[in-house]
Parts: structure tokens; C-alpha cells; sequence
């Protein structure tokens, strides 16, 4: 199995800017997480879905951003438009099943920057 | 308020065991004890979990107090590889409230 893939693994925008992370969980899972990672804030989950629908989207920091899941094998995070404050590396994990949810497995992540 | 407390930073000598501490005095009866860890650039990864009983996997041990105020989680033999951030994280997995929240971790340096 290749584990959850991210893509871009790097990204480079400038303000104002539409950007969009993709993620490809890992095959059957049913739980699917976007976190991200900064110095000051630590890891912070954003949205997660649960076949495919969200259920969780209260650490969204705000309405540039959007994630969806439109099928069981693929979700964007999308920032438009972008700010430098966003710049930040996000990660998405899947886990299966509601007993197994947080035994998850995290993709290596997107590194973004906001210039 | 922290859910957890753990020390920011530990060292470990290569092959020698790494015991890492955290508290958890909040837990409630419910809420597991995750561990989890993040090797420098990569995403993290689940190492164990346990609600009250000893754990122990290819990975790790997890030892638990009996009134589940605490958890140390052991290495072993720790190698150079597993020099990381680890996490501890109580968590139940239903709803929300089940999220897993992480803190700062403790940062283990295994030297050789």
C-alpha cells in the first residue's frame, strides 16, 4: 500500500492567490483528517470526513478555506484567497472505522508558502 | 487548560531503553491514551494506545497507572531512528469530542 499521498508536496503562491491541496487516503478507509503545522500554533486539526461527508469543520480558521470529498479516494483543501499567515505544512490522514478513528495515517504533507 | 504534561525534552544513549512521561490527570473514564510521534520533516505516526491496561506492540510499551492519571511510554532499545517528537493525546473516538488534540510533545534525542 502506498499510504495516503499528498500533492503538491511543496507549493508557492503569492498573496491573493487560489490554492489547492489534494490528498488520496489510503485505500478503504473511511475516516479522512486535514491537519496543519505551524511554529506557533502547533498541529491543529482543520475538517475531517467520514464517508465522505464532513462532519467536523469547527477548526476551519475561516471561510477562504473549503475542503471537500467528493469521492472515496480523493479531497481538497482549497485557500482562496490566500495570506501569508496561511503558510503553514498540511497534512491529511485517514483511519478506518469509528474504534480505529484515531489510530491514523498521516501523508507526508504539503509545505505551503504564502509570499 | 493542557490536557497533558509532558517535558519538553529528553535524551537517550543508543540501545539503552527511553521512558517518556506524561501526565494526564483530567482523563476521563472514557478517553484513551494515545501515543503518537513526528520524525523531523515527515507526518506523524501512531505508535500505541491503551485505556488502562499495559500495551505492547512491535513499536513500544505503554504502561498505564492504575488511577490513569499517567502513562509512560517505553523504547526499548531506542536507535538513532527514533529521534522525533512524541506525543501523548487522551482521547475517546466518538463525536467531536473525540478529536485528537496534540500538544508539544516531548522532543527525544537518541545519541549514539
Amino acid at each position: 500500500d502506498a499510504g495516503v499521498i499528498q500533492s503538491p508536496r511543496h507549493e508557492v503562491t503569492e498573496m491573493g492567490q487560489e490554492v489547492t491541496l489534494r490528498c488520496k487516503p489510503i485505500s478503504g478507509h473511511d475516516y479522512l483528517f486535514w491537519y496543519r503545522q505551524t511554529m506557533m500554533r502547533g498541529l491543529e486539526l482543520l475538517i475531517y470526513f467520514n464517508n465522505n461527508v464532513p462532519i467536523d469543520d469547527s477548526g476551519m480558521p475561516e471561510d477562504r478555506f473549503s475542503a471537500k470529498m467528493p469521492n472515496a479516494s480523493f479531497s481538497t483543501l482549497k485557500i482562496q484567497p490566500s495570506e501569508p499567515r496561511d503558510s503553514a505544512v498540511y497534512f491529511c490522514a485517514s483511519s478506518l472505522g469509528l474504534k480505529v478513528r484515531n489510530e491514523q495515517f498521516f501523508g507526508p504533507g504539503t509545505r505551503l508558502t504564502v509570499l | 487548560d493542557a490536557k497533558t504534561t509532558q517535558p519538553p525534552s529528553m535524551d537517550c544513549a543508543e540501545g539503552r531503553a527511553a521512558n517518556l512521561p506524561c501526565n494526564h490527570s483530567t482523563i476521563s473514564g472514557n478517553e484513551y491514551v494515545y501515543w503518537y510521534r513526528q520524525i523531523h520533516s515527515q507526518g506523524p505516526q501512531y505508535i500505541i494506545h491503551g485505556l488502562k491496561n499495559n500495551e505492547t506492540n512491535e513499536m513500544a510499551s505503554l504502561i498505564i497507572t492504575e488511577d490513569r492519571k499517567s502513562s509512560t511510554l517505553i523504547l526499548p532499545h531506542a536507535t538513532l531512528r527514533d529521534t522525533a517528537v512524541y506525543y501523548c493525546i487522551p482521547s475517546n473516538y466518538g463525536g467531536s469530542q473525540g478529536n485528537l488534540i496534540f500538544g508539544k510533545g516531548t522532543k527525544l534525542s537518541v545519541k549514539p
